[in-house]
């Protein structure tokens, strides 16, 4: 089954303890982006990358590191979490490259809700 | 920076009833998706518009780009239940590989 996979799905942890969520597409996508969802603001776009070892701010980069070093994989890092960074995540990926951007549907995976107390 | 902004945020209708959302961008865009989330689930990318005035129906719900490729609009004929939600578009610019999401229409069906 085509999917995108997100781990955890919930996670409550604390103030600077760094976390990474995991992400991973098996629809063989060059393009993978990470979003966070907070109440009345919409999804933010954090980070995104066109391929593999190519990534690239999104609007709200601050706090967040991310790495593509396989085509499959997009891990989101928080080095160091603060309480504003709890929200919603999603990562997403489409198959971008020679399809861009006449079509380019995202595929979003089920979410990862953070909490930092 | 580039917004793109979405309204009415809330939108009650009785079951039947139509349905408009509609997003502005400050920017001319290249293209731009629309996107529907369930409460409690993930965005499910519902189409894409690429051509200026380019106009797309999928059953009930029928798509606009606007002719500056700066707005766009959904759609949706008669309600039904199945049809809550919140309604996301997201824009793109030229040269660029990222996205602005509006704030969503959070959509509400009332039997």
């Amino acid at each position: 089954e085509a999917q995108v996979t997100q781990n955890p799905r919930y996670l409550i942890t604390v103030t600077g303890k760094k976390l990474t969520v995991t992400c991973s597409q098996n629809m063989n996508h060059e393009y993978m982006s990470w979003y966070r969802q907070d109440p009345g603001l919409g999804l933010r776009q954090i980070y995104y990358s066109m391929n593999v070892e190519v990534t690239d701010k999104g609007d709200v980069p601050e706090g967040y590191k991310v790495s593509r070093k396989e085509k499959r994989n997009f891990p989101l890092i928080l080095e160091s979490p603060s309480p504003n960074q709890t929200s919603l995540y999603f990562c997403a990926s489409s198959s971008g490259g020679e399809f861009w951007p006449t079509y380019n549907e995202q595929f979003f995976g089920p979410g990862t809700r953070l909490t930092v107390l | 920076g580039q917004q793109v902004m979405q309204i009415p945020q809330y939108q009650h209708v009785q079951e039947g009833e139509d349905f408009t959302t509609y997003c502005n961008s400050s920017t001319t865009l290249s293209n731009i998706q629309w996107y529907k989330q369930r409460p409690g689930g993930h965005p499910v990318f519902l189409i894409q518009l690429v051509k200026s005035g380019e106009v797309k129906k999928q059953k009930r719900l029928t798509f606009q780009f606007g002719e500056a490729k700066k707005n766009s609009s959904l759609h949706i004929t008669a309600t039904q239940t199945t049809d809550v939600g919140t309604y996301f578009c997201a824009g793109q610019n030229s040269g660029t590989y990222k996205y602005i999401f509006g704030t969503g229409t959070r959509l509400k069906v009332l039997a």
